[in-house]
Formats: C-alpha cells, sequence, structure tokens
C-alpha cells in the first residue's frame, strides 16, 4: 500500500507524559499536513511543511506541540507534557504542491491520542 | 475568516432514498469547494471537487454545484445505497491557500 502511514495507530497515555506520533506520506508528496479532529467535529488545521520546511502553524498549536520534517520525508508530531485536553485524532496529509491548488489531500488512518 | 457550516447530523435513509446533505461556506475571495467522506475504519478522502462558480462536481452518482450567489455547495445523491454509511466533510481552501478548512461532518446512516 503507498497512501499516507500514521504511527501508532491508537496511543494511551498519563497525563505529563510525551508522545510522538509519526507520519510517512505518499513518497513523492511534497506537501505534508497536520489536523487534529476531536470527537463530532471536523478536521482543525494544526501545521504545513513543503518540503522540511514548517511553514504555518496554527495558534492551536501550543508550545508543547513540535513538529518536525526532517530531509523533507516522514514527519513527527511531538506533545510534550501532555493534558487531558489533547485527547484526539491526529491526522496527516500529504499533497503534491503542483495539485495544492486544487485542494486534494490524500489523509492516513489517524493516531488516536488518550490521556488518561 | 473563512468557515464552513453543514447540517448537523445523523441523517437516516432507507436504501434508495434521496440525499441532500447541505452545506453552506463563508470565504473571502473565491475558494475552493470540496467534500470528503470517511468510510468507518478509514481515513478521509477526496469524493468530489468544484473550483469555481456553477461548476458541478461529481462522482460515484454524487454531485454538489458551487453557488457563489447562496454560498452554498449541498451534496446529493439520487439513491442511496447501504454501503454510503459514512461521515461526509464539507471543506474549503482559498485559491493559492494551502490550508483547507472542514466543516463539522455529517454521518449518514443508510438502511437496507
Amino acid at each position: 500500500d503507498t497512501g499516507v502511514s500514521q504511527d501508532p495507530r491508537h496511543k494511551i497515555t498519563k497525563r505529563g507524559q510525551n508522545v510522538t506520533f509519526r507520519c510517512d506520506p505518499i513518497s513523492e508528496h511534497n506537501r505534508l499536513y497536520w489536523y487534529r479532529q476531536t470527537l463530532g467535529q471536523g478536521p482543525e488545521f494544526l501545521t504545513y511543511f513543503q518540503n522540511e520546511a514548517q511553514l504555518e502553524k496554527s495558534r492551536l498549536l501550543s508550545d508543547r506541540f513540535s513538529a518536525e520534517r526532517p530531509k523533507g520525508s516522514f514527519s513527527t508530531l511531538e506533545i510534550q507534557r501532555t493534558e487531558q485536553g489533547d485527547s484526539a485524532m491526529y491526522l496527516c496529509a500529504s499533497s503534491l504542491a503542483e495539485t495544492a491548488n486544487t485542494g486534494e489531500l490524500f489523509f492516513g488512518e489517524g493516531s488516536r491520542l488518550t490521556v488518561l | 475568516g473563512n468557515s464552513v457550516t453543514q447540517m448537523e447530523g445523523p441523517v437516516t435513509l432507507s436504501e434508495e432514498a434521496f440525499l441532500t446533505i447541505n452545506c453552506t461556506y463563508t470565504a473571502t475571495g473565491y475558494p475552493s469547494l470540496f467534500w470528503y467522506v470517511q468510510y468507518p475504519g478509514e481515513g478521509l478522502q477526496l469524493l468530489l471537487k468544484a473550483t469555481k462558480a456553477d461548476d458541478k462536481g461529481s462522482n460515484k452518482g454524487f454531485e454538489a454545484t458551487y453557488r457563489k450567489e447562496t454560498t452554498s455547495f449541498h451534496l446529493e445523491k439520487g439513491s442511496v445505497q447501504v454501503s454510503d454509511s459514512a461521515v461526509y466533510f464539507c471543506a474549503l481552501r482559498n485559491t493559492g491557500g494551502f490550508k483547507t478548512i472542514f466543516g463539522a461532518g455529517t454521518r449518514l446512516f443508510v438502511k437496507a
């Protein structure tokens, strides 16, 4: 399967612990996005990379959150000192820059975080 | 700011019924409009799109027309199937932008 893959699919952690999620985009896609989705809501934009450069961060992304995309391939999203309000599904999506303006995003299945 | 509002669910229909899911938007400029679908246990995937006013997007029997005068992009299907049961998200992206903004989603249940 050559779609967007995310790992782990589900993470349960205690409040105050750090967690890291990984996203492997479709190999030829140079744009990568992180979104957060809570129950009953649509995805909310968190951050965006073009190649290895992080070009935009949402105000939703507090300083406890950090995302990287070394070498412009896979990306990681780390949450430090997790809080119960961080419980959500974290979605990764990718796209080609050339087709980005047409809007199609390719999503992974998401990583569900539960903070106890 | 840009936003998308779609009808609340869940929507429950019998097989072969007509489906409409309403979506309206607020945007500066001339956005592209999308419907994404999330089937149980799967990631979101693009269902259809329209990039300018009066365009009609269509796929898998679903249609939506970009209505600038009413700022709407309602999703319709003439005859739903059980396999259409999913969550449907209306979304927009401004021209030249990189951020896609999603509505809250509408869950559809289709009964046999």
